[in-house]
């Protein structure tokens, strides 16, 4: 297992058109995080799953955004109505349970990202 | 609310030049404290981390030591290598929260 992975790496769309981004997390990793980046900002936390369960969502997560974890494998993000407010770079990162709990032998605290999938809409 | 602040960058060095790149937080409680990279063409990936107060974290040459008292967490090296182009993240989590905050993100060239 190389890591995790999302794919398209880059999406170009029309103000109004959805658009899904997938993520694959490394394969022993129960948690799953997506983030967004704007140009010179940090990420921005907008939601995580512990197995196929949704455990916490973003106020940033309006309604035109779901995210889901079918199996507790790979995740998908999609935005329906997309608004060039959305152009960003939609980070997803992977965990062990508990990593940002207490210091236990496999809480190492780290969340293990992927590259991106960068949206821009037109 | 947590969060966290970062020197503004970009920061740009001559090579073997030392390195500080100040981040501050506001949080209640006792978070711990991260710094992450992204390298050129990469994902984010942990530098370093340090979970209670006076704790430092190092790696690769880096260090950055919990300040409690001034809640800070200013990442440090001696010498940097043209390989440190990157840009840093600061980011704390804070216990029981299942998320990172991380701060603005500083861009460090280093010129050979």
């Amino acid at each position: 297992d190389t890591g995790v992975s999302q794919d398209p790496r880059h999406k170009i769309t029309k103000r109004g058109q959805n658009v899904t981004f997938r993520c694959d997390p490394i394969s022993e990793h129960n948690r799953l995080y997506w983030y967004r980046q704007t140009l010179g900002q940090g990420p921005e936390f907008l939601t995580y799953f512990q197995n196929e369960a949704q455990l916490e969502k973003s106020r940033l997560l309006s309604d035109r955004f779901s995210a889901e974890r079918p199996k507790g494998s790979f995740s998908t993000l999609e935005i329906q109505r997309t608004e060039q407010g959305d152009s960003a770079m939609y980070l997803c990162a992977s965990s062990l349970r508990d990593v940002l709990g207490s210091e236990t032998p496999t809480n190492t605290g780290e969340l293990f990202f992927g590259e991106g999938s960068r949206l821009t809409v037109l | 609310g947590n969060s966290v602040t970062q020197m503004e960058g970009p920061v740009t060095l001559s090579e073997e030049a030392f390195l500080t790149i100040n981040c501050t937080y506001t949080a209640t409680g006792y978070p711990s404290l991260f710094w992450y990279v992204q390298y050129p063409g990469e994902g984010l990936q942990l530098l370093l981390k340090a979970t209670k107060a006076d704790d430092k974290g190092s790696n690769k040459g880096f260090e950055a030591t919990y300040r409690k008292e001034t809640t800070s967490f200013h990442l440090e090296k001696g010498s940097v290598q043209v390989s440190d182009s990157a840009v840093y993240f600061c980011a704390l989590s804070h216990q029981g929260a299942q998320k990172l905050v991380f701060g603005q993100g500083t861009r460090l060239t280093i010129n050979p």
